[in-house]
């Protein structure tokens, strides 16, 4: 069972535009994680959000938790070509045994 | 380079076979996380280990091990591969076991099953 669903899936866009890209589930989450992992590298932690409504910035990236804390988004703002990767939510709860479960992730691409 | 350390970067081998991957923690992180990730599935948890422990199991095949030393290194063990088990496998630590942790992911080792 995928506790976290991300969309979309795939994601082309040219360098400059905005995007927004979700992850929603029907489980309640302590802590969701945004991970974006390139080609050939492992996962890295780009935010942890805690508290429901809780809006998180980083550079041109900000992160909202949903208010109920089963669903967050990323926004980029200019995407720019350094952006492209596959972005991952992450979310543990007590039927994992607080082991993080990753979402299937979406595939960014963004061409100059 | 995140500190976690995976080896090998990349393993070819034979249905049937045998093959281990080892991980070291990052220096200072009790607990080791192995994950698997491929095209359908994306990133699934397999196990967890604390302090040499088992701590948490995921969707673990039987077919497949896994332990954490006295010096915190792991190992996950894979056997009678099957030509599904081709995927990448990450290795990633954190400093406690309990809770949502923050997790640093190793390069991960791609295995190839023909």
């Amino acid at each position: 069972t995928q506790l976290l669903e991300q969309s979309p899936q795939f994601l082309s866009i040219q360098e400059g535009e905005n995007l927004t890209v979700y992850c929603n589930s029907s489980s309640v989450f302590s802590s969701l994680q945004w991970y974006r992992q390139e080609p050939g590298e492992g996962p890295v932690l780009l935010v942890t959000v805690v508290t429901g409504g809780e809006v998180k910035k980083l550079k041109r990236l900000t992160f909202q938790f949903g208010d109920a804390r089963k669903d967050s988004s990323l926004h980029i703002t200019a995407a720019q070509p350094g952006d492209t990767g596959l972005y991952l939510c992450a979310g543990a709860d007590s039927n994992s045994g607080y082991a993080l479960n990753f979402g299937k992730g979406t595939s960014l691409l963004v061409t100059p | 380079d995140s500190g976690v350390t995976q080896t090998p970067k990349h393993l070819i081998t034979a249905t049937g076979q045998r093959v281990t991957l080892r991980c070291s923690p990052r220096s200072g992180d009790l607990s080791v996380y192995w994950y698997q990730q491929s095209l359908d599935q994306g990133l699934q948890f397999l196990i967890q280990y604390y302090n040499g422990e088992e701590r948490a199991k995921g969707n673990i095949l039987e077919r497949f091990s896994a332990q954490q030393f006295p010096d915190l290194h792991s190992e996950l063990n894979l056997s009678s591969l099957e030509l599904g088990d081709s995927a990448l496998y990450f290795c990633a630590s954190s400093v406690e076991g309990v809770g949502a942790n923050v997790l640093t992911f190793g390069a991960g080792s791609r295995l190839t099953v023909l």
